[in-house]
């Protein structure tokens, strides 16, 4: 079966760059059509999306936080990592991964989601 | 940016009740549209795919109906497992959540 896990630092500092790696397990990240996101939750507020990569490289990411955001694959390792640079205050969240099937837009498996809040 | 209005942001029903909620797009999305469930705590599951399709597993009276700009989420008979919040999504431009919908039992 199909999962997920997001890893990486639960407390950042302004200004310093998040880097988050979801690990996945019951399918390929070499699948035609496959992708993984990353879509982020701030506590009691709704969801955004992050970024996409899909199987062939290619990369899509939210308008309002292009400049700041990297996403990138290791087929091998099955990790797909997402970085985040000049963290904010406003960035603490609960990130989480999910994997996209081919054929649809949808998300249909979701990582437990990862905690990270920034503060000094 | 295509914007994705939900309503309503939360509503109170009784179990047994029909419960319906609305998302509206900006824009015409044609069915690029998919309805999520999220009790607290948990990560999003996946309700509804394309507008209309019920995910393998989900209980069928979950139901979702519309296309380009308006989209229709039924729950034909409520039950207690089902407090939680919703949400839209679309894909037909990038990914848009809507803004959820938090169901209470009355």
């Amino acid at each position: 079966q199909i999962t997920l896990k997001e890893s990486g630092p639960t407390l950042v500092k302004p200004t310093q760059t998040l880097t988050l790696t979801c690990t996945f397990s019951g399918f390929s990240l070499s699948t035609s059509g496959v992708g993984v996101g990353w879509i982020r939750q701030p506590p009691g507020k709704a969801l955004e999306w992050l970024a996409l990569i899909y199987w062939n490289d290619d990369k899509r990411y939210s308008p309002s936080l292009k400049s700041r955001l990297t996403i990138t694959k290791d087929t091998s390792k099955n990790q797909v990592v997402l970085t985040m640079t000049n963290m904010d205050p406003v960035d603490t969240a609960t990130y989480y991964c999910a994997h996209r099937p081919a054929g649809t837009g949808a998300l249909d498996y979701w990582g437990q989601g990862t905690l990270v809040t920034v503060s000094s | 940016d295509i914007q994705m209005t939900q309503s309503p942001s939360s509503l109170s029903a009784s179990v047994g009740d029909r419960v319906t909620i609305t998302c509206q797009a900006s824009q015409d999305i044609s069915n690029y549209l998919n309805w999520y469930q999220q009790k607290p705590g948990k990560a999003p599951k996946l309700l509804i795919y394309d507008a209309s399709n019920l995910e393998t597993g989900v209980p069928s009276r979950f139901s979702g109906s519309g296309s380009g700009t308006d989209f229709t989420f039924t729950i034909s008979s409520l039950q207690p497992e089902d407090i939680a919040t919703y949400y839209c999504q679309q894909y037909d431009n990038f990914y848009t959540f809507g803004q959820g919908t938090k169901l209470e039992i009355k």
